[in-house]
């Protein structure tokens, strides 16, 4: 099983909610990644998770808080967001190891999100 | 720091035509190198990945690309497209932390946008 799942697909939400993001991967990966993806435009590295612990914080705003509950879990939690925070967002899976950096990255479908 | 430059934002090839899609990459040190593709709404696909063995590399879907060093480059090539193959693809860059720790950060091209005319 190669598969990175994400839920919801499609999110729409006001600038004062809450809501969240889920990232599962039953393959094994003790690396777990979210991107952002604006339109025609590459992913952007958001955070790094290794062996559940935060590893990454691309200088990310606090209104995203990450989570990673177990080794097959990662959750983005959104607070507060903006407009301009409207976008795809991926997750992502990886082996780790002392080669690691050769190791692809699995891709889940992506959450499209909309903020009104 | 490593970085990658596709060339070429659009490309548009004919059905059964030579797909040639371009990647330069610039790094300190021998890099780990990947194509990816992205279908509309949907995550990313992994093609094919370099990492230090053949330099001639063959993916998925007929795809293949070759490392040269010299030219630091390595472009992604198909020989016959088929209409299914339109799509934007995407050239990374990879290379480990310093001290050869887990994981490196992947860098990504700006992407080229594959359209096969019938």
């Amino acid at each position: 099983d190669t598969e990175v799942t994400q839920t919801p697909k499609h999110l729409v939400m006001g600038m004062t909610n809450k809501k969240s993001l889920k990232c599962e991967q039953h393959m094994g990966h003790r690396a777990m990644y979210w991107y952002k993806q604006k339109a025609k435009k590459p992913p952007e590295l958001m955070f790094v998770y290794s062996y559940e612990k935060l590893s990454i914080n691309e200088s990310v705003p606090s209104r995203f808080s990450p989570e990673c509950p177990n080794s097959s879990l990662l959750n983005l939690h959104l607070h507060a967001l903006q407009p301009e925070d409207s976008a795809l967002y991926l997750c992502a899976s990886s082996q780790v190891g002392l080669a690691g950096a050769k190791y692809e990255q699995y891709f889940g479908p992506g959450t499209r999100l909309t903020v009104t | 720091a490593q970085s990658v430059t596709q060339l070429g934002s659009h490309v548009s090839v004919s059905e059964g035509a030579l797909v040639l899609l371009r990647c330069n990459y610039s790094s300190s040190v021998p890099p780990y190198l990947f194509w990816y593709v992205q279908y509309p709404n949907q995550g990313l696909q992994l093609l094919l990945k370099y990492t230090s063995a053949a330099t001639l590399v063959k993916g998925i879907n007929g795809f293949e690309a070759e490392f040269k060093k010299s030219e630091t480059s390595f472009h992604l090539t198909k020989p016959s497209a088929h209409m299914s193959d339109a799509a934007e693809y995407f050239c990374a860059v990879r290379k480990a932390n310093a001290g050869g720790t887990s994981y490196g950060k992947l860098t990504f091209g700006q992407g080229t946008i594959l359209t096969v005319h019938p």
